[in-house]
C-alpha cells in the first residue's frame, strides 16, 4: 500500500518562508503532487514533481527526491491568505492517488 | 465556466435512504475520481474512471456504485445510507490516469441523520 507522512501543523509569520515536508512509501511511484484547501473549500492543485528537483510556480515551489522518498512544498513571502491545509499526494503508475493527512498552516501577522 | 461541478452542494437525509450525487467536468479530461473527506479532513480516494472505464475501486462498500455515462460525467449512487457515510464527497478530474494534476469540484456535504 501507500503511506505518507507530513506535519499536522505549521505556524509562521507574514512575509516568512515555510517548508512543509512529505515522506512517502509506495510501490510503482509516478509522482508527488501538492494541493491547498481552505476551510469549507475544495482542494486546489498547486504543483507536482515527477522527476527529482525543484519546480517553481510563483511564490510556491515543490521539491522531490525519489531516492529519499521525500518531497517538500516551499511557500515564500507568506500572506495571510496562505493560511490553509496543504496536502501532499503520491501517485502511482497504476493511477492511484493517496493523500497525506494534511498540514494546517497558520500565518500570523 | 465551472470546470468541475457537482450537485447537490448539500444533502441531508435519513439512514436507510438511497441518494445520488452528480458530477460533470468540462475540461475535456479523460479521468474522473470520487473522494471522501471525513470530519478530520482525511481525503480518501474511492473510485477512479478513465474514459468511462473503472480503474480504481478502493475497498469501498458495494452500497456505493459509481456510474459514468460518458467521460465528462461521473455520478455516485449510495444505497442504504449509514451514519458513517456523513462526509464531504469530492469529484475530481485529470487529463491523464497518472492523476498528477487533479481538479476538484466544490464538494457535496452529505449528512445522514
Amino acid at each position: 500500500g501507500q503511506s505518507l507522512e507530513q506535519p499536522s501543523e505549521v505556524t509562521a509569520v507574514e512575509g516568512a518562508i515555510v517548508q512543509i515536508n512529505c515522506t512517502y512509501q509506495t510501490s510503482g511511484f509516478y509522482g508527488l503532487s501538492w494541493y491547498q484547501q481552505h476551510d469549507g473549500g475544495a482542494p486546489t492543485f498547486l504543483s507536482y514533481n515527477g522527476l527529482d528537483g525543484l519546480e517553481e510556480t510563483g511564490r510556491f515551489s515543490s521539491f522531490l527526491s525519489r531516492s529519499d522518498s521525500y518531497g517538500y512544498l516551499l511557500l515564500q513571502e507568506l500572506q495571510m491568505k496562505d493560511s490553509a491545509s496543504y496536502f501532499c499526494a503520491v501517485n502511482t503508475n497504476a493511477g492511484k492517488s493517496t493523500f497525506g493527512d494534511g498540514t494546517t498552516l497558520t500565518v500570523k501577522p | 465556466d465551472t470546470a468541475v461541478s457537482q450537485t447537490p452542494k448539500y444533502l441531508v437525509t435519513q439512514m436507510g435512504n438511497d441518494k445520488s450525487i452528480k458530477c460533470e467536468q468540462n475540461l475535456g479530461h479523460d479521468t474522473m475520481y470520487w473522494y471522501k473527506q471525513d470530519s478530520k479532513k482525511f481525503l480518501k480516494i474511492m473510485f477512479s474512471y478513465n474514459n468511462k472505464e473503472l480503474i480504481i475501486n478502493e475497498t469501498v462498500p458495494n452500497r456505493f456504485s459509481p456510474k459514468s455515462p460518458d467521460k465528462a460525467h461521473l455520478n455516485l449512487h449510495i444505497n442504504s445510507l449509514e451514519l458513517g457515510d456523513s462526509a464531504v464527497y469530492f469529484c475530481a478530474s485529470s487529463q491523464e490516469t497518472s492523476g498528477l494534476e487533479q481538479y476538484f469540484g466544490p464538494g457535496t456535504r452529505l449528512t445522514v441523520t
